[in-house]
């Protein structure tokens, strides 16, 4: 089993529909969950950084983290043509030494 | 600032051949990352070095693959011989201090082996 698990997609969404992405893993010690997005071609970047549980907001992106499910969500709200990415979880137990474990990534695809 | 830069964007080589990754860091970034991404295995974590020194290299697949940071601007990815199962895209990131910063990610190397 995956420390880190998510569903690949792809998952294909009209312009302006919410759209939730998820990850699940099995180590209780992770403390640090990301979202990265990677457009095609290109490396992933940092998009929303979380620590322990509880809701994180930044303009159209929420991040969830429920520790005790052992479950983080990724929510985008009004969702543009330009969201169209790969979306991946990563997570660690400890920012020293940074070694982040990263969930297989999800294809969103946004139609106009 | 030009963000993390890697060489070559792609390489397309035979089997048995050695193939070499470079990696140019963030200027000021003190920690340095090699992840290989795979559709089947996602973003694997190969080695880091912290301070030009390798810290964890327990994701290095095989004895084939080596990785250097001789200095704290360049670093290499070595795979030697190179084989099929190899062919992926790798990528190195680099990150500033150990705490929550984030990691910045080149745009990769993608790596055929034929």
């Amino acid at each position: 089993q995956k420390e880190v698990e998510q569903d690949p997609g792809p998952l294909s969404v009209p312009e302006g529909a919410i759209v939730s992405l998820n990850c699940t893993y099995s180590n209780s010690a992770f403390q640090y969950f990301m979202w990265y997005r990677q457009y095609s071609r290109k490396g992933p970047e940092l998009l929303m950084y979380t620590y322990s549980s509880g809701n994180k907001e930044d303009g159209r992106f929420t991040a969830q983290v429920d520790k005790s499910s052992k479950y983080i969500s990724l929510f985008i709200r009004d969702s543009q043509p330009s969201d169209s990415a790969t979306y991946l979880c990563a997570m660690s137990a400890s920012l020293q030494g940074g070694k982040l474990i990263f969930g297989q990534g999800t294809e969103l695809s946004v139609k106009p | 600032d030009a963000g993390v830069i890697q060489s070559p964007r792609h390489e397309v080589t035979e089997m048995g051949q050695e193939v070499t990754l470079r990696c140019k860091p963030i200027s000021g970034h003190n920690s340095l990352f090699w992840y290989r991404q795979t559709m089947m295995r996602g973003l694997e974590l190969l080695i880091y070095f912290n301070n030009n020194v390798p810290i964890d290299d327990s994701g290095m697949p095989e004895d084939r693959f080596s990785a250097k940071m001789p200095n704290a601007s360049f670093s290499t990815l070595k795979i030697q011989p190179s084989e099929p199962r190899d062919s992926a895209v790798y990528f190195c990131a680099s990150k500033e201090g150990q705490g929550d910063s984030p990691l910045h990610f080149g745009n990769g190397t993608r790596l055929t082996v034929t």
